[in-house]
Parts: C-alpha cells; structure tokens; sequence
C-alpha cells in the first residue's frame, strides 16, 4: 500500500524565522510525484510546491523549499522568513505512476506562526 | 479564472438523511474529483471523472454514496441514507487532465462540511 507520514502533529514558530516540516513516503515505484499542500481555516487545499522523483534537485518557490532524499524516501518542506499568513494544515501528499488518479495525502501537520 | 465553487459551505442533518453537495469546476477542466477529509485526516479520493465517464470510484460506499457529472461540467454527490461517520469536509478538485498531477495540478474548491448528528 502506499502511504505517506507526516509525524508532526503540531508545531509552532517565530514570525520571520525558519521551519521545516517533516514528511517520509513508502513506494516501490520509480515514477512517482511528490506535492506539499497548504490548507488555511477557509479550508481550500492550496499547492505549495511539487517535486519530479526522478531530479535531483531540490524544488524551491520563493520562502519554500524542500529537501527531497529519494534514498531515505523523505520530503521535508522548509518555510524561511515565517510570516502569519503561513499558519495552516500542511500536507504532504504522492501520486505514483504520473498518473491523474489517487493522490495519497498524510495527515497533516498544523503550523502556528506566532507574532 | 474563476476557481472551483462547491455549496454548500456547512450542512447538518440527522443520520439516516439524505444531503447532496454540488460542484462546479474551472472552466474547461476535464477531470473532477471528490475528496471526503475526515477531522484529523488527509483527504481520502471518493470518486474521479474524466469528463462526464467514471475514473475510479473503488474508495465510494457505493451502497450509500453517488455522485454523476451528466455533462460533463458541474457534479453532485449524494449520501443516502447518511451515517455519523460520514461528518467530514467534502473537497471537490478538478484539472485539466491529459496528463500528471505534477504538469495538471489539482485545483480545490472550499468544501462542505458535513455533521451527522
């Protein structure tokens, strides 16, 4: 079965400083996507980031980057200069196969940014 | 362009109910999916359309669920008769399809959010 694990239920972090959330991943396919989603209290599920399995770098967009180890099958998402509008559900989520079909999302990690 | 609108934004029915939630995905996105996020949970995949034909359904209750997308655009879900364990935020998504998630990302609408009580 495919799974994905998010093993921080919670955590908080000082506006403007820098955080990283943990995700490991279970696959033995060697085609696969790896996505972090941002949900806020309005509940829309937002893209954060995305990362092709098979390069070798590192994704970044703009104050979010992710360190992807493909050996350790681990996606951990970093946020640099922490501002208030981060403070939501980030999940972490895979598809297999680059297919248009199931996305399996973790459950989740609540980030607090407190001023 | 205009995202993907789901009504309503909260419902709370007694079990043994029935409720339907609708959708109405970006304009010219092929592909719609249903998501059920129970609290404490990812979302979970209930059913994916390519156009107005089934993709996977294999995770929907089929015994209690329905969902149609007759042409092609909007789509409706249905619970019939509703159980306390389907009080969950019901996501709706659509793509452009005809390719990856990672090159026809997901866009998600705000949900509903659905007490069986």
């Amino acid at each position: 079965a495919q799974t994905v694990t998010q093993s921080q239920p919670e955590m908080s972090v000082q506006e403007a400083e820098t955080v990283t959330l943990s995700c490991t991943y279970d696959t033995s396919e060697s085609n696969y996507y790896l996505f972090w989603y941002k949900q806020p209290p309005s509940r829309q599920m937002i893209l954060v980031i995305r990362q092709e399995a098979y390069k070798q770098q590192n994704a970044t967009e703009n104050r979010f980057s992710v360190n992807f180890q493909k050996a350790a099958k681990s996606f951990s998402l970093k946020i640099s200069d922490s501002q208030l509008g981060d403070t939501a559900m980030y999940f972490c989520a895979s598809i297999y196969g680059g297919s248009q079909g199931n996305l399996i999302f973790g459950k989740g990690t609540k980030l607090s940014v407190k001023p | 362009e205009a995202g993907v609108a789901q009504s309503p934004r909260y419902k709370i029915i007694e079990k043994r109910q029935s409720v339907a939630f609708w959708c109405n995905p970006i304009s010219g996105h092929a592909t719609l999916y249903w998501y059920q996020q129970i609290l404490g949970q990812g979302p979970k995949l209930l059913i994916q359309f390519q156009n107005n034909g089934v993709v996977d359904d294999s995770q929907l209750p089929k015994d209690r669920f329905s969902a149609e997308r007759l042409k092609g655009v909007d789509s409706t879900l249905k619970i019939q008769p509703a159980k306390l364990e389907d009080s969950a935020v019901y996501l709706c998504a659509s793509s452009l399809g005809g390719r990856s998630l990672y090159n026809s990302p997901l866009h998600f609408g705000n949900g509903t959010r659905l007490t069986v009580t």
